[in-house]
């Protein structure tokens, strides 16, 4: 079945910078990739994701690239903002859509003010 | 607002009793799921059901059990709560959309305690 490594597990940020975090997967059949943000004491909740017949797509300081070579996809958020930290999770879709998404472990993102 | 809502939202229970945490949704969606959320570990599925009639083990079924008593309702149970089950459960849901593209929306989730 599909599997999904999440890396880095924390990552803290000075206000402003960049954060990318980075995902890998499985299962070549996989063909959806969603990114959840869980902020303290809240629900996940769908921030962007991204198809396996799309490189990249951005909204507006967020984006998310997939290398369906590699079997990794990230996202990246550039411009940092305090609200911007919470834990991100990462996740995959085998194929069919008949199976449940697989998470990553999550990553604790700290945007440092 | 349609919304997908658990109870209780705290729950603090002793080694061996029965638990039963509800979810319900008012969002039409035919796919529900059980997760269970653990620091460090993520979000880990515990069961889910596709339909009314529908129930798939998940990654850690074992000591839980659930029941779809309609489409809007799904209910996870332990049948004798122990320690190791104490963690943050969240219920999701999802509808169903060509080529499985489909945003999961969660519960506000429920603490649970096993002393």
């Amino acid at each position: 079945g599909e599997n999904v490594e999440q890396h880095p597990s924390t990552l803290s940020v000075q206000e402003g910078d960049s954060a990318v975090i980075k995902c890998t997967y499985s299962d070549s059949a996989s063909n959806y990739f969603p990114w959840y943000k869980q902020e303290l004491g809240k629900r996940p909740q769908l921030i962007i994701d991204i198809r396996s017949n799309v490189g990249e797509k951005k909204d507006q300081r967020i984006a998310v690239t997939l290398n369906k070579t590699a079997k990794h996809f990230s996202l990246h958020i550039t411009e940092t903002q305090p609200e911007d930290s919470a834990v991100y999770f990462c996740a995959a879709r085998p194929y069919s859509g008949n199976t449940p998404l697989v998470f990553g472990k999550g990553t604790r993102l700290s945007v440092i003010a | 607002d349609a919304d997908v809502t658990q109870t209780p939202r705290n729950r603090i229970t002793k080694t061996g009793k029965r638990i039963m945490l509800e979810c319900s949704q008012t969002k039409g969606h035919d796919r529900m799921y059980w997760y269970r959320q653990d620091p460090g570990l993520g979000l880990r599925l515990i069961y889910y059901s596709f339909d009314v009639k529908d129930i798939n083990k998940g990654e850690i079924s074992d000591g839980y059990s659930v029941s779809r008593q309609a489409q809007a309702k799904f209910s996870l149970s332990l049948e004798s709560a122990i320690p190791n089950q104490t963690a943050l459960y969240f219920c999701a849901t999802s509808d169903l959309r060509p080529g499985g593209y489909n945003e999961q929306f969660f519960g506000p989730g429920t603490r649970l305690t096993v002393l």
